[in-house]
């Protein structure tokens, strides 16, 4: 299975802040890589995909990058509905896999 | 806007089947992929598998041997039923549509919280 190592686990930021989380493949996925925010009590929410793309509807604050097997999430200017946890998913093979998930917190 | 809605026992006992159902409102099955997701407690997320055009099915090798995902196109679900239960199934499970063009679940359901206990 392809391993997604996402760092950091944890990070504590403060509003208008810039934030950077990074998601690391143990292989080459193509660029096959979603970003998704997860806030308690609500569903899941796309935020990017194929590494770079960002979803309809979703704030141009938020962005994703690839560098061959590392791939970021950069949120510009945190506002106050931006503290969740944030996880990577890669679908380039099956079984999809995801990482581990970084909870930001208010500083 | 297509929502999702899991729905199925809270508390399951070892040894026994676990049956969740997906409510889709607000669009078909369509040609997306249905997929079932796991959250264990203080780990991370787990995907189950997928159903495609209500027949097409795909697992988690992990898992396949006590899985099964079925649909009822008529009515807009998606079924989950995993077999032979452990404290190790105990998770939140989640219902996430994924599109054939957008390579992301961009739809999820809120979770359901299952406990596997006697």
């Amino acid at each position: 299975d392809i391993q997604l190592t996402q760092s950091p686990s944890f990070l504590s930021a403060s509003v208008g802040d810039k934030v950077t989380i990074t998601c690391r493949a143990s292989q080459g996925i193509n660029n096959r890589l979603a970003w998704y925010q997860h806030q308690v009590g609500k569903a899941p929410k796309l935020l990017i995909y194929a590494a770079s793309t960002l979803q309809s509807g979703v704030p141009s604050r938020f962005s994703g990058s690839a560098s061959g097997t590392e791939f970021t999430l950069t949120i510009s200017s945190l506002q106050p509905d931006d503290f969740a946890t944030y996880f990577c998913q890669q679908l380039n093979i099956y079984p999809w896999t995801f990482g581990q998930g970084t909870k930001v917190e208010i500083k | 806007q297509v929502q999702l809605q899991e729905s199925g026992p809270g508390l399951v006992r070892p040894s026994e089947t676990l049956s969740l159902t997906c409510s889709v409102s607000g669009g078909s099955l369509g040609s997306y992929y249905w997929n079932w997701v796991r959250q264990p407690p203080g780990k991370g997320l787990e995907w189950i598998g997928f159903i495609y055009q209500g027949r097409t099915t795909n697992y988690n090798p992990p898992l396949q041997s006590r899985v099964t995902i079925s649909a009822d196109t008529s009515k807009n679900l998606v079924y989950l039923s995993l077999r032979s239960l452990t404290a190790a199934d105990t998770a939140v499970y989640y219902c996430a549509r994924e599109s054939v063009v957008t390579p992301g679940f961009v739809s999820w359901g809120q979770g359901i919280p299952v406990t596997v206990s006697s």
